[in-house]
């Protein structure tokens, strides 16, 4: 079966640096995608990784090795408003997004 | 953000009834989707549609009834829901299917109580 795993919560503290893992194993690989939801509020596209390496913009970057079927989400000098939850997606190989159940990340003075 | 928008955002609705949602998209995209978001799990695929076409259907129980009568309107018709059927709808729009940067652009949500 096709699945994706990643921490259920996170806790990190205010202008520190936390690293958000995703791990999958699905039918094929079309590209990697990370979101973030803020509590009642819709996804917001933030990350797409489709070759192994890193992708930085601005204080969020997102690594990938497909080799390892893993990647992360690195977010730099967190602010509070960083709290919510990021969601990792794989797009397999019928161009379907299959989805984590997501990282409730918690930002703490 | 007004790229996609959902109304109601909020429906509280008993076992009989009958209602819609419904969600609209600004973008020009050719592809819509439904997703169902419960808490701490994954968000479940629904129905997908392009250019006013269903794609896909995931096994969805009879009780969910999508519609889309032009490729910037979709909407999910609701009837005789169970409790176990609250949840978050999340509609989401893209420019087309089948393309690997086909990035999804999601809209607020209605939030489903069934009672």
């Amino acid at each position: 079966g096709q699945n994706i795993d990643q921490p259920t919560e996170m806790t990190a503290t205010e202008g520190a640096i936390v690293q958000i893992n995703c791990t999958y194993q699905t039918s094929g690989f079309n590209g990697l995608f990370w979101y973030q939801q803020h509590a009642g509020e819709a996804p917001t596209f933030l990350s797409y990784n489709v070759l192994d390496g890193l992708e930085e913009k601005g204080r969020f970057s997102s690594f990938l090795s497909r080799s390892k079927g893993y990647s992360y989400l690195l977010l730099k000098e967190l602010q509070m408003k960083d709290s919510a939850s990021y969601l990792c997606a794989v797009m397999d190989s019928n161009y379907q997004l299959i989805w984590g159940a997501g990282t409730k990340l918690i930002i703490k003075p | 953000e007004t790229g996609v928008t959902q109304t109601p955002r909020h429906l509280v609705m008993g076992m009989t009834n009958k209602k819609s949602l419904k969600c609209e998209q600004h973008l020009g995209h050719n592809a819509m989707y439904w997703y169902k978001q419960s808490a701490k799990k994954p968000l479940e695929l629904m129905f997908v549609y392009s250019l006013e076409e269903r794609v896909e259907n995931n096994s969805v129980p009879s009780r969910f009834s999508p519609e889309c009568p032009n490729s910037s309107h979709l909407f999910l018709h609701l009837h005789t829901l169970q409790p176990e059927d609250s949840a978050l709808y999340l509609c989401a729009s893209s420019q087309d299917i089948g393309e690997p940067t086909d990035t999804q652009y999601f809209g607020p949500g209605t939030r489903l109580t069934v009672l």
